[in-house]
């Protein structure tokens, strides 16, 4: 079975501030890892994903994703943040050979000016 | 990427009623799936599908649930007889055919069960 935990409910951090997404995940097989975020009454914007290849991944509005498979882990980060990038974000996976994405709880990011 | 569309927005409906949740791909993809997030808790996957068959389907997903794409455009997700706990927001995605798929979702469908 594939499960994901997202151990933050929040994350808050100062503008202009580095801010890391802590991902951990579990599958049987290969994973394919994502990150969505979610605005206020909108639905999931897709971020960045890892199939395979380089572990850091780059993605949409400067986010970029390390994966570690020793730690099972599949963070999302972002150099220096942006009063805009407060939303909930949800980190996914999907194991081979299927098709349903599971995904995390989700954490809230709070970027404070 | 466009997403896709999704009507309703919201939908507010008595319980024991039918309800019928529309989605409209944008571009011609290959894979449709549904996913439901009931309120302060996380998205869940209900049901995928794929050249007018379902491919793959949560344990949510009984006999309460049905799928199809009757005029090859919309996909549906109909829910026979609605009851208190399927309030919730549900997602309609869209994606494409082999591992490196992405899968793309729609603005979603708030259903309120009364």
């Amino acid at each position: 079975a594939q499960s994901v935990a997202q151990p933050e409910d929040q994350v808050n951090v100062a503008e202009g501030n580095p801010l890391t997404v802590k991902c951990t995940y579990s599958v049987s097989g290969n994973p394919y890892l994502f990150w969505y975020v979610q605005y206020p009454n909108r639905g999931l914007q897709f971020l960045l994903k890892y199939i395979t290849g380089d572990n850091l991944v780059k993605g949409s509005y400067g986010f970029e994703a390390e994966f570690n498979k020793s730690q099972t882990s599949f963070h999302l980060k972002k150099p220096s943040a942006l009063v805009s990038d407060s939303a909930l974000y949800f980190c996914a996976v999907r194991e081979a050979g299927r098709r349903a994405l599971t995904f995390g709880s989700g954490t809230r990011l709070q970027v404070q000016p | 990427e466009p997403e896709v569309t999704q009507t309703p927005s919201h939908q507010v409906t008595q319980m024991g009623q039918e309800v019928i949740l529309r989605c409209v791909p944008i571009s011609n993809h290959l894979y449709f799936y549904w996913y439901r997030q009931i309120l302060g808790q996380k998205v869940e996957f209900l049901v995928s599908f794929y050249n007018n068959e379902i491919s793959e389907k949560s344990e949510i997903f009984d006999d309460q649930f049905s799928v199809e794409r009757p005029d090859g455009s919309n996909f549906t997700l109909k829910i026979r007889s609605t009851k208190l706990e399927d309030s919730a927001m549900y997602f309609c995605a869209r994606g494409l055919a082999g591992v490196t798929e992405t899968q793309y979702f729609g603005p979603g469908t708030r259903l309120l069960v009364l």
